[in-house]
């Protein structure tokens, strides 16, 4: 069975540079790894895309990367409005079935 | 500009039956892959669903496979999740999505606003 597994919180103070991981298991980690932004109330927002790439109109504070069988989303110079939870994404090709991870909440101190 | 209005949720019995419905616009509908995610009470984002361009390739989570049916009227510019011998744990908040024209299909680049699905007797 394949799993991503993140933190289930993060913190940071304002300014600060934050790393959020996502590690993977099975066939789960051939694939690129997608990153969410899910602030509460709001719909979920591409981050990153093919494990580095940033969909137009994503600021370049927000960047990925991808290593063997683990990912990490960095956020750097943090704001307010960065609060949210986080969720790491990625298919498996056995499965033929999209993977999203447990999510991590980032709070901004 | 890229919408997608997600109808159809509310309140169903266990066992019950209920289709969402998700209208696009903006973009060329049969131009890309569209999926249905979904987030229970005080958890995280859960895949629900995909489906290619057509309709002739669908991929669903374990725990709706055989219950639940995506499908599309590219005509009509819409999407479908019809929901079958729904159970209590199906409770969540259902959204449509875009899927970029990338592979893997888990980069989802535009999203509803949501619909909330009840099953609760």
């Amino acid at each position: 069975q394949s799993v991503l597994t993140q933190p289930p919180s993060v913190s940071a103070a304002p300014g600060q540079k934050v790393t959020i991981s996502c590690s993977g298991s099975g066939s789960s980690f051939e694939s690129h790894v997608s990153w969410y932004q899910h602030p509460p109330g709001s719909a979920p927002k591409l981050l990153i895309f093919e494990s580095i790439q940033r969909p137009s109109g994503i600021p370049n504070r927000f960047s990925g990367s991808k290593s063997g069988t683990s990912a990490t989303l960095a956020i750097t110079g943090l704001l307010a409005e960065d609060e949210a939870d986080y969720y790491c994404v990625t298919w498996d090709s056995s499965l033929r079935a999209v993977l999203f991870g447990g999510g991590t909440k980032l709070t901004v101190l | 500009e890229v919408q997608l209005v997600e109808s159809g949720g509310g309140l169903v019995q266990p066992g019950g039956s209920l289709r969402l419905s998700c209208a696009a616009s903006g973009f060329t509908f049969g131009s890309n892959w569209m999926t249905w995610v979904r987030q229970a009470p005080g958890k995280g984002l859960e895949w629900v669903a995909n489906i290619n361009f057509h309709g002739s390739e669908t991929h669903y989570v374990d725990s709706v496979e055989g219950r639940f049916i995506i499908s599309r009227d590219n005509a009509k510019n819409s999407l479908f999740l019809q929901m079958s011998s729904l159970r209590v744990e199906d409770t969540a908040v259902y959204y449509c999505a875009r899927l970029m024209v990338r592979w893997p299909p888990t980069a989802f680049d535009y999203w509803g606003q949501g619909n909330l699905v009840t099953v609760s007797s």
